[in-house]
C-alpha cells in the first residue's frame, strides 16, 4: 500500500520570496516515482517536477527543486522567487507501477 | 498532441438522475485512469485501463458506477441514480507505460453537482 501525507493545509508566502511544501511518503516498492502536480483554481494537474528513489541528485526543474531525503521518505518542494500565479493547490504524488496515489494537498496564496 | 479531453466539463443533475461522462485520452497513450477529487482534498483512484480491459476498480467505485473504454481509445464512466454525495470532480487521465517515471497527463476534469 502506498501512502502519501502532505501535513500543511495552507501557506502564505510574499512575493519573490521561496516556499517548501512538506510531503512525506511511504511505500513497499523497491522503485517507485515522486511526481508534484499544480492545481489552480481552473482545475486542471499541472505535472511540475519528478524525481525518481534512484536518482543520486535532487530535481530541478526551473523554479521548482525537490529535496529528496529517502532515508526520511520525504520530497519536499521548493518554489523560488514565487510569483502571483503561482498561487495554487500543490499535490504530492507516488508512483510504484501503474497507479499515482495522492496526497491531501497544500494550498498556497502568494501576497503581493 | 492535444491533451487528454473531457467532455462535458460541468454537470448538473437532480438526485436519481443517470450520468455519463466522455474521456478521450492523448492518442498513443494505452493507460487511461480515473480519479474522484472531492473540494479540499487530493484526487482518489477509481479504476484504471489497459487499453480495453479495466484492470483494477476501487472499492470506491460502487455497483452505481459503471466505465468502459470499448475500442481501447475513449472511455465513458456511467454514474447511476446519482446521490448528493457524487458530487465531485472527476478527472480523467492517460499514460503510454507502466512505469514508476512515467507522469500521467489529467483533462480539465468534469464537475459533477448533483442537487
Amino acid at each position: 500500500a502506498q501512502k502519501i501525507t502532505q501535513t500543511q493545509p495552507g501557506m502564505f508566502v510574499q512575493e519573490k520570496e521561496a516556499v517548501t511544501l512538506d510531503c512525506t511518503y511511504d511505500t513497499s516498492d523497491p522503485s517507485y516515482g515522486l511526481f508534484w502536480y499544480k492545481q489552480p483554481s481552473s482545475g486542471e494537474m499541472i505535472f511540475l517536477i519528478y524525481q525518481g528513489s534512484y536518482d543520486q541528485q535532487n530535481a530541478t526543474e526551473g523554479r521548482y527543486s525537490l529535496n529528496f531525503q529517502k532515508a526520511r521518505k520525504s520530497a519536499n518542494l521548493v518554489i523560488s522567487a514565487s510569483q502571483l500565479g503561482d498561487s495554487a493547490m500543490y499535490f504530492c504524488a507516488l508512483r510504484g507501477d501503474y497507479k499515482l496515489s495522492f496526497g491531501a494537498g497544500t494550498t498556497v496564496t502568494v501576497r503581493a | 498532441d492535444t491533451g487528454v479531453s473531457q467532455d462535458p466539463r460541468h454537470k448538473i443533475t437532480k438526485r436519481g438522475q443517470n450520468v455519463t461522462f466522455r474521456c478521450d485520452p492523448i492518442s498513443e497513450h494505452n493507460r487511461l485512469y480515473w480519479y474522484r477529487q472531492t473540494l479540499g482534498q487530493g484526487p482518489e483512484f477509481l479504476t484504471y485501463f489497459q487499453n480495453e480491459a479495466q484492470l483494477e476498480k476501487s472499492r470506491l467505485l460502487s455497483d452505481r458506477f459503471s466505465a468502459e473504454r470499448p475500442k481501447g481509445s475513449f472511455s465513458t464512466l456511467e454514474i447511476q441514480r446519482t446521490e448528493q454525495g457524487d458530487s465531485a470532480m472527476y478527472l480523467c487521465a492517460s499514460s503510454s507505460r507502466d512505469k514508476p517515471n512515467e507522469k500521467l497527463f489529467f483533462g480539465s476534469g468534469t464537475q459533477l453537482s448533483v442537487l
